[in-house]
Formats: structure tokens, C-alpha cells, sequence
């Protein structure tokens, strides 16, 4: 079965500084891989996705994200932090073409002025 | 990519009652997933809907609590039957090409 955990309930970074979350999962097979963010009282929406290839994968908002296969990872880095990226950020494992997704309990995203 | 919207946007319900949401995509999709979030929490998967078969729903959610029809390509429907207060949730819809999964703007269900 697959999993997903985000080992960070909540982090706080201040404007301007980089980011990292964490994401690990686990699966039998290659993974189909999101990050998706959610913002007070709105849906998700997709920022990033890894299927195959290029293991640093970029997204929207100056978002990136690294698959390790070593590490069972998929770590999300943007740069340089905006307030208006504070939000609910969740990980989720996909089983390629059956499509659903399990998803991680999500990292709380509070920025600092 | 996808876009996905459901109706209604929000509801309230009284104890007992049945709820059908809807959902529509803009393009022909397999399959289509329906999710719930509870207050604070993270997504978990109800079904997996399929034109022309049966839903696939995930362990702890039975047919006969949410029925689910799918009579087409890009639309679907969630019933949340005899409502209680613990159905009390966000609902979302998701759907996309090729294993990705893009996401309606979530149905906001009260029960009193």
C-alpha cells in the first residue's frame, strides 16, 4: 500500500528566507508524485508533479521539487519566501494511470514579516 | 490539465437528510475521485468512479452512505445519505489526464 508522511506539522519562516518541506513516501513502484498547496477556505491546487525523467521538477509560484529514490523523498524548496505563500502545503503518492492519491497530513506554512 | 467545478459550493443539512453534489470536468477523463477532508485534516479517499461500472470505494465508506453515479465522461455525483453531524465536511472532486489529479473547489457540508 501506499503512504505518504510529512514529518513537519507546522513551520515558520520569515519573508524573504528559503523553504524546504519534507515528504517521504512509500511505494512499490515507481511513483507518480505532487505537491499541492491549500489556502484558507480554497481547494487545492497542483503546484508541481514528477512521473518520470528529470528528478528536479518545477512548478508554479518559484516552486521546485527533488525526487530521491535513495531517500524515498520529494522534498519541496522555493528560494525565497512571499507572505502570500502561507498556506497548507500537502505530498501525495499516485498509482500512475489507477490515477488516486494518498496524501500526507500536510505541513502548515506560516510566514514572518 | 483539468478544470473541475462543483455545485453546490456550500451547504446546510438537517440530521437524516441526503445531499447530492455534483461534479463536472471540461474534458473526457477514465476516472474520477471523490475525496474528503474533515476540519483540519488531510484528504482521504471515499471512491474511485468509472463510467460505465461501479464505484470503487476505499475501505470504511459502503455505497449504500455515498452512492455515487457517474453517467458519463466529465460528470459525476456524490449523495452523502442520512446525514449526520460527524458527515460534516469539506467534499472534493478530482479528476485529470494520464495518473494527475486536479481538484474542484470542494462542496462545504454542515450537518445540524
Amino acid at each position: 500500500a501506499q503512504s505518504v508522511t510529512q514529518p513537519d506539522i507546522h513551520i515558520t519562516v520569515s519573508e524573504g528566507a528559503s523553504l524546504e518541506l519534507r515528504c517521504n513516501y512509500s511505494y512499490g513502484a515507481t511513483p507518480y508524485l505532487f505537491w499541492y498547496v491549500q489556502s484558507p477556505g480554497q481547494g487545492l491546487q497542483l503546484l508541481l508533479k514528477y512521473f518520470s525523467g528529470d528528478t528536479l521538477v518545477q512548478g508554479i509560484k518559484g516552486f521546485e521539487a527533488e525526487f530521491k529514490r535513495s531517500q524515498s523523498s520529494f522534498n519541496l524548496r522555493k528560494p525565497s519566501v512571499h507572505w502570500s505563500d502561507a498556506a497548507e502545503y500537502f505530498c501525495a503518492v499516485g498509482a500512475g494511470n489507477a490515477g488516486k492519491s494518498t496524501f500526507g497530513d500536510g505541513t502548515t506554512l506560516t510566514v514572518k514579516p | 490539465s483539468a478544470v473541475i467545478s462543483q455545485k453546490p459550493s456550500r451547504d446546510i443539512c438537517q440530521r437524516g437528510t441526503s445531499l447530492t453534489i455534483q461534479c463536472q470536468v471540461d474534458s473526457q477523463v477514465t476516472m474520477m475521485f471523490w475525496y474528503r477532508q474533515q476540519p483540519g485534516q488531510s484528504l482521504t479517499l471515499i471512491a474511485t468512479a468509472n463510467q460505465g461500472s461501479e464505484a470503487t470505494y476505499e475501505s470504511g465508506f459502503v455505497i449504500d452512505k455515498f452512492p455515487i453515479s457517474r453517467p458519463n465522461l466529465t460528470f459525476s455525483t456524490l449523495t452523502v445519505s442520512n446525514m449526520s453531524p460527524e458527515d460534516s465536511s469539506i467534499y472534493l472532486c478530482s479528476a485529470g489526464p494520464d495518473g494527475e489529479q486536479y481538484f474542484g473547489p470542494g462542496t462545504r457540508l454542515t450537518v445540524t
